[in-house]
């Protein structure tokens, strides 16, 4: 069935060093691939999202890319500062749908 | 946040008991999905709703699980009878027009 792996699972970077998480995904159909960042106590938020007439994108700090032919994407957040913190989800899915697969997660911690 | 309310936040309640989490949207979303979110197996769909319509519920565990959109923005999720391996947290999300999910702030629930 379909599928979405996410790595690494626990994540410790020095504030202002950059942080890579990457995920890939067994549906050749999705096209459209968000991710979240969800602090304690409260929803996922997404904080950008991809779709599969691109290849990257950014805002700001954060950047995300794709590889169709791979299946594979990754989040890049540079500059990592303390409130980044948290745990972060990719998800890969149908943007007619809105049906999203996602990944286990990757607790992100940034030491000041 | 995107409109998407749910209730209660918190619902303790002993095994065999009724439990009824509730979604409600504001305007300007088209499709509803529940999720289920544990340590163990990260965050699950349970079912979604296109037009007020459930369109795949293959992710519902059991025939305890039951939900329903009587219109376009109100659901609820229902458990009968609940059992202590229903504890987790029930999100609700909901697409807007651009294909983006959003999230509420979930309903844990514990049963003891």
């Amino acid at each position: 069935g379909e599928n979405v792996e996410q790595h690494p699972s626990t994540l410790s970077v020095q504030e202002g060093d950059s942080a890579v998480i990457k995920c890939t995904y067994s549906d050749s159909a999705s096209n459209y691939f968000p991710w979240y960042k969800q602090e304690l106590g409260k929803g996922p938020q997404l904080i950008i999202d991809i779709r599969s007439n691109v290849g990257e994108k950014k805002d700001q700090r954060i950047a995300v890319t794709l590889n169709k032919t791979a299946k594979h994407f990754s989040l890049h957040i540079t500059e990592t500062q303390p409130e980044d913190s948290a745990v972060y989800f990719c998800a890969a899915g149908s943007s007619n749908t809105g049906k999203l697969i996602f990944g286990q997660g990757t607790t992100l911690q940034v030491k000041p | 946040d995107a409109g998407v309310i749910q209730s209660p936040r918190h619902e303790v309640t002993e095994m065999g008991q009724e439990v009824t989490l509730r979604c409600k949207l504001i305007s300007g979303h088209n499709s509803l999905f529940w999720y289920r979110q544990t340590m163990m197996r990260g965050l699950e769909l349970l079912i979604y709703f296109n037009n007020n319509v459930p369109i795949d519920d293959s992710g519902m565990p059991e025939d305890r699980f039951s939900a329903k959109m009587p219109n376009a923005s109100f659901s609820t999720l229902k458990i009968q009878p609940s059992e202590p391996r229903d504890s987790a947290v029930y999100f609700c999300a909901s697409t807007v027009y651009t294909g983006e999910l959003f999230f509420g702030e979930g309903s844990r629930l514990t049963v003891l």
